[in-house]
């Protein structure tokens, strides 16, 4: 079956410092790739997607992601945090031959920042 | 362009009572997906329309709950009789092909 996963349900990290939230999905077969952040009481809001192209992908607030295709892998990274990013962030995939605009979410990984 | 919009934004009723929940996915948008989203279960797809039709609604809980859509721009998520189990965040999202766009979703409270 298709699955999204997040290994980390939290991560504690100290402002300023890099973080890597990573994210693993099931099959091999093509996919676009998404990360949504959630802040505390609101809706999901995209971060970052990937259709096709490079494997880097840039998106707001300084975060970006690598598709790594082998590794069936689309971990997001942030060089330096700050205590605003404190939020849940999402890992979502569409396969190819999907429904449109169906995504597979993964069950969020919880970033706390620190002073 | 106003996105998703949801209403109400809070609700609380009383176990047995009836709930509506209601959707404007963003303009041009033809795919709407209700979600739920609890502490202990996560964010649970509940049903999704293609093009006002019901696509997959395997996610719906049990027979208490419906949704419709009647046109594009509007869908309900009803919930009858609601239970105290039935308290969470319910989001809706529309899609245009890729990325879903959500709404800042409905806090119910069934004491």
């Amino acid at each position: 079956a298709q699955s999204v996963t997040q290994l980390d349900s939290q991560v504690p990290v100290f402002e300023e410092a890099p973080v890597e939230l990573r994210c693993n999905y099931s099959s091999s077969v093509s996919v676009y790739l998404f990360w949504y952040v959630q802040y505390p009481n609101q809706g999901l809001q995209l971060l970052l997607k990937y259709l096709s192209g490079s494997t880097l992908v840039k998106g707001i607030n300084g975060f970006e992601a690598e598709f790594n295709k082998s590794q069936t892998s689309f971990h997001l990274r942030k060089p330096s945090v700050h205590i605003s990013d404190t939020a849940e962030y999402f890992c979502a995939v569409r396969y190819y031959g999907g429904s449109q605009g169906n995504l597979i979410f993964g069950k969020g990984t919880k970033l706390s920042v620190k002073p | 362009d106003a996105g998703v919009i949801q209403s109400p934004r809070h609700e609380v009723t009383e176990m047995g009572q009836e709930v509506t929940l209601r959707c404007k996915p963003i303009s041009g948008h033809n795919s709407l997906f209700w979600y739920r989203q609890t502490m202990m279960r996560g964010l649970e797809l509940l049903i999704y329309f293609n093009n006002n039709v019901p696509i997959d609604d395997s996610g719906m809980p049990e027979d208490r709950f419906s949704a419709k859509m009647p046109n594009a721009s509007f869908s309900t998520l009803k919930i009858q009789p609601s239970e105290p189990r039935d308290s969470a965040v319910y989001f809706c999202a529309s899609s245009n092909q890729y990325e879903q766009y959500f709404g800042p979703g409905t806090r119910l409270t069934v004491t």
